[in-house]
């Protein structure tokens, strides 16, 4: 079975500081993608990166980085100097490859509260 | 590029009755996946429609039915409204397989 979990349920942290999200995933499919979104309270989920199994690569974009580990089947998200911005529900997802890669399987997510 | 579009936004039903939510997809995306969003489960996958046909069904009972439009646009409808139904329901669309899906404002519905 495919499962995702962020451990974290809630995490505050103040303005500037560095924070680390963690999400660790089970599947015991070859080939799967993962992805983190993120959750404003307006409400509507914001895409943030997708991943394939096969792409080890850390990403940077900006403030936002990205360490997947097949090895520990995790994929945590890292925020650089905290912004008030950032505040939300972040979400790591898991799916499948071929016909099942429109059902998503998400964590439940962490709450972000920056304070400035 | 317009993004993911959902109405209505906000809806009240009364428990018996029943709903239909719609979606319309980004331009040129032909999948369309539906998520219930509660409290206290989580985001839970309802279905996915691609060219019309449902591909993928969530672990939902049958009062949960949808369809999708030859122009994409897809409806949910939820028959015999429960009060475990109040929830955010979100509509994402996808480009085609591995793509990744882009999600709309939500309908939230409640039953009272």
């Amino acid at each position: 079975a495919q499962k995702v979990t962020q451990a974290q349920t809630e995490i505050s942290v103040v303005e500037k500081e560095d924070v680390t999200l963690d999400c660790v995933y089970e599947t015991r499919d070859t080939t799967y993608y993962l992805f983190w979104y993120k959750q404003p309270p307006s409400g509507e989920l914001v895409f943030l990166i997708r991943r394939n199994s096969f792409d080890e690569q850390n990403e940077i974009s900006g403030r936002y980085s990205w360490n997947f580990q097949k090895s520990t089947s995790s994929f945590n998200f890292t925020i650089t100097a905290s912004q008030v911005v950032d505040s939300a529900v972040y979400f790591c997802a898991l799916s499948r490859e071929g016909g099942s890669q429109g059902n998503l399987i998400f964590g439940k997510g962490t709450k972000l509260s920056v304070k400035p | 590029k317009a993004g993911v579009t959902q109405t209505p936004r906000y809806l009240i039903k009364t428990r018996g009755q029943q709903v239909t939510l719609s979606c319309s997809p980004i331009s040129g995306h032909r999948s369309v996946s539906w998520y219930q969003q509660t409290p206290g489960q989580g985001l839970q996958f309802l279905f996915e429609y691609f060219s019309e046909t449902q591909r993928n069904k969530g672990n939902f009972p049958g009062r949960f039915s949808g369809r999708q439009f030859s122009n994409s646009r897809s409806e949910m409808n939820v028959s015999t409204l429960e009060l475990g139904d109040s929830a955010l329901y979100l509509c994402a669309s996808r480009h085609r397989d591995n793509y990744e899906q882009y999600f709309g404002p939500g309908t939230r519905l409640t039953v009272t």
